[in-house]
């Protein structure tokens, strides 16, 4: 099972704010928190990654909550583009489990 | 372009058959990991290997194996293929073999008839 619990769909409206939550309640103090998106069947998107601080880059912010134990990824102007499936993953000692992710549609 | 490759893109073959699918990392990425994603099902890691040794191990089947070489190409072997191995394989990439970004792939996509 994924250490990850993301909603199965959401909606957001072009040029809104896009937040998508992740709970990860079991995360380990040395694991760290990423974000990747996946557009139809095209190999996953590296988005943003963090440990204990809120991160921000070009693509994305992440803020993470200060027990660690969820995560919300907020893309500040969706456009139709950012329509994809999203995970959230907890990485840590080689151990990768992906969740279902969270289908965002963006919409007009 | 995430600087990854696989090939081929596609696959078509029969159950019981053999097919190997390759990898080529990011120039100076020395570890590869792989990735099954069957029709509409998440991603389930299968196998990681940091220059040229086997790091960490999945959901990998035991008809299903992988190497990586010193090139630091990896190939993922399946083998006695089943109806239910049709899916897209990814495989990627990152610098190092611990917690590190990975980049993937555009996939191969295999379909076992």
């Amino acid at each position: 099972d994924a250490k990850t619990t993301q909603p199965p769909s959401m909606d957001c409206a072009e040029g809104r704010a896009a937040n998508l939550p992740c709970n990860h309640s079991t995360i380990s103090g040395n694991e760290y928190v990423y974000w990747y998106r996946q557009i139809h069947s095209q190999g996953p998107q590296y988005i943003i990654h963090g440990l204990k601080n809120n991160e921000t880059n070009e693509m994305a912010s992440l803020i993470i909550t200060e027990d660690r134990k969820s995560s919300t990824l907020i893309l500040p102007h969706a456009t139709l583009r950012d329509t994809a499936v999203y995970y959230c993953i907890v990485i840590g000692n080689n151990d990768m489990r992906f969740g279902a992710g969270t289908r965002l549609t963006v919409k007009p | 372009d995430s600087g990854v490759t696989q090939t081929p893109k596609h696959l078509i073959t029969a159950t019981g058959q053999r097919v190997t699918l390759r990898c080529s990392p990011r120039s100076g990425d020395l570890s590869v990991y792989w990735y099954q994603q069957s029709l509409d099902q998440g991603l389930q890691f299968l196998i990681q290997y940091y220059n040229g040794e086997e790091r960490a191990k999945g959901n990998i089947l035991e008809r299903f194996s992988a190497q990586q070489f010193p090139d630091l190409h990896s190939e993922l072997n399946l083998s006695s293929l089943e109806l239910g191995d049709s899916a897209l394989y990814f495989c990627a990439s990152s610098v190092g073999g611990y917690q590190e970004t990975q980049y993937f792939g555009p996939g191969t996509r295999l379909l076992v008839l």
